[in-house]
């Protein structure tokens, strides 16, 4: 149950796009449908943006999404804003019938 | 609206036990599996423990607390508890229940979270 790797930071200027990987093995990111994206802003709880790896919950805006290309998967968010300034996790649904987060990435928009 | 609450949390002497509780509203509870994820402080996120709709049919912790924490649920009060036995210093985390979504395995609603805080 090692954690999945994200890179710690990502930034960007508003408007511009920025992507987040998360990296897992074949026993979980690369052999799971349930690949899943949280937002987190500080001292609030996690939300759910993007799950069954590129699928977009109602209410969840357009500018965020999804993919999965073998062991890694991404979140891409298009047309950075202010309120995109956040902590992001993956989580993948693992063989072992558990779930697994990522190691967490914190996004600046500069 | 779909809401969960925690409770239970506070400050335990380590190998001291707690239970925490998670109650539910604003949908069918006894039809969905719940889920408890934690954060300790500064960190990220980790799953801990899930329970299926109907209660001792599938239940799945993570390795760090296996034999120390049960998880279990009781429909009738729409409510979901974690009790936690011989906690350590590292088991310090914000505790959050997290409601499964029945299309897919991922966490679409959570609570706002209890604060468990283990020191001496």
């Amino acid at each position: 149950q090692s954690a999945l790797t994200q890179p710690a930071s990502v930034s960007g200027s508003p408007g511009q796009s920025i992507t987040i990987s998360c990296s897992g093995t074949s026993s979980d990111v690369g052999g799971s449908k349930y690949v899943s994206w949280y937002q987190q802003h500080p001292g609030k709880a996690p939300k759910l943006m993007i799950s069954d790896v590129s699928k977009r919950p109602s209410g969840v805006s357009f500018r965020f999404s999804g993919s999965k290309s073998g062991n890694t998967a991404s979140l891409t968010i298009s047309g950075l804003q202010a309120e995109d300034e956040a902590d992001y996790y993956c989580s993948s649904y693992a063989s072992s019938s558990t779930y697994v987060f990522g190691t967490g990435t914190k996004v600046t928009v500069l | 609206e779909v809401q969960v609450v925690e409770s239970g949390g506070g400050l335990v002497n380590p190998g001291g036990s707690l239970r925490l509780s998670c109650g539910a509203s604003g949908f069918i509870f006894g039809a969905y599996a719940m889920n408890w994820v934690r954060q300790a402080p500064g960190k990220g996120l980790q799953w801990v423990s899930s329970i299926s709709s109907g209660g001792g049919i599938s239940i799945y912790y993570a390795d760090s607390v296996k034999g120390r924490f049960t998880i279990s649920r009781d429909n009738t009060k729409n409510s979901l508890y974690l009790q936690m036995t011989s906690l350590r210093v590292e088991d310090t985390a914000v505790y959050f229940c997290a409601r499964e979504s029945r299309d897919g395995f991922h966490l679409d609603y959570w609570g706002q979270g209890t604060l468990v805080t283990v020191s001496s």
